[in-house]
């Protein structure tokens, strides 16, 4: 069946420095990818998606490319800043689903001061 | 807008109880409400889909009898862990779908169920 992996957590930065978590799905055919962000103590947001090969999704200077070469979807940001905090859930859906997510483990982003 | 909000957000009970979770979208009318549990460091997994009015529908190994969901409005879904164990203890999240620009998934912050 359909599933996501995410590199481990928890991933600890120092403000200003590059992210990159690693995404990579097993699914037969091009799903829709997403990224979600969990803030402490709140409900999961989206944060980006891309619905095709070679889409960037991209928002609050987040940004991930579609590769079906390589069936990932690594979430990148050039400069974290402590508000990034949170866990980060890389996601796929089949359009025909009925909006049926499938999420990765979640990974636990700490950016420090 | 797209507010959903779970109540209660934690709740300790004692094994063999009952506990009831709620769910509500706060802005918008939920066609279609989802269920996920979660358990530490592990990925969030889908344990019922309900629509409005209609009968929930049970992921694979999620036993129906044992959760319990309602769907009775368009703004309100529980979700009932009856004869609750310790196994049962984890994170349950729920989220709302609706229509037009609410046709995704919002999600709740989470209840934090313990077992004892």
């Amino acid at each position: 069946g359909d599933s996501v992996t995410q590199m481990e957590g928890p991933v600890t930065l120092s403000e200003e420095a590059f992210l990159t978590i690693n995404c990579t799905y097993t699914a037969t055919g091009y799903p829709s990818l997403f990224w979600y962000v969990q803030y402490p103590g709140e409900g999961l947001q989206l944060l980006l998606k891309a619905t095709k090969a070679d889409d960037k999704g991209s928002n609050k200077g987040f940004e991930a490319t579609y590769r079906k070469e390589t069936t990932s979807f690594h979430l990148e940001k050039g400069s974290v800043q402590v508000s990034d905090s949170a866990v980060y859930f890389c996601a796929l859906k089949w359009e025909t689903s009925g909006s049926r997510l499938t999420f990765g483990e979640g990974t636990q982003l700490t950016v420090n001061p | 807008g797209a507010v959903v909000s779970q109540h209660p957000s934690w709740v300790i009970c004692k094994s063999g109880t009952s506990v009831k979770i709620e769910c509500r979208s706060l802005d918008f009318q939920a066609t279609t409400m989802f269920w996920y549990r979660q358990f530490p460091k592990q990925s969030l997994m889908l344990m019922a889909t309900s629509n409005e009015g209609s009968k929930a529908t049970y992921e694979q190994g999620v036993e129906k009898d044992k959760f319990l969901i309602n769907h009775a409005s368009l703004t309100l879904s529980t979700l009932t862990v009856t004869s609750a164990h310790p196994e049962d203890s984890s994170f349950y999240i729920c989220s709302a779908r609706g229509w037009g620009s609410y046709n995704e998934q919002f999600f709740g912050p989470g209840t934090r169920l313990t077992v004892l």
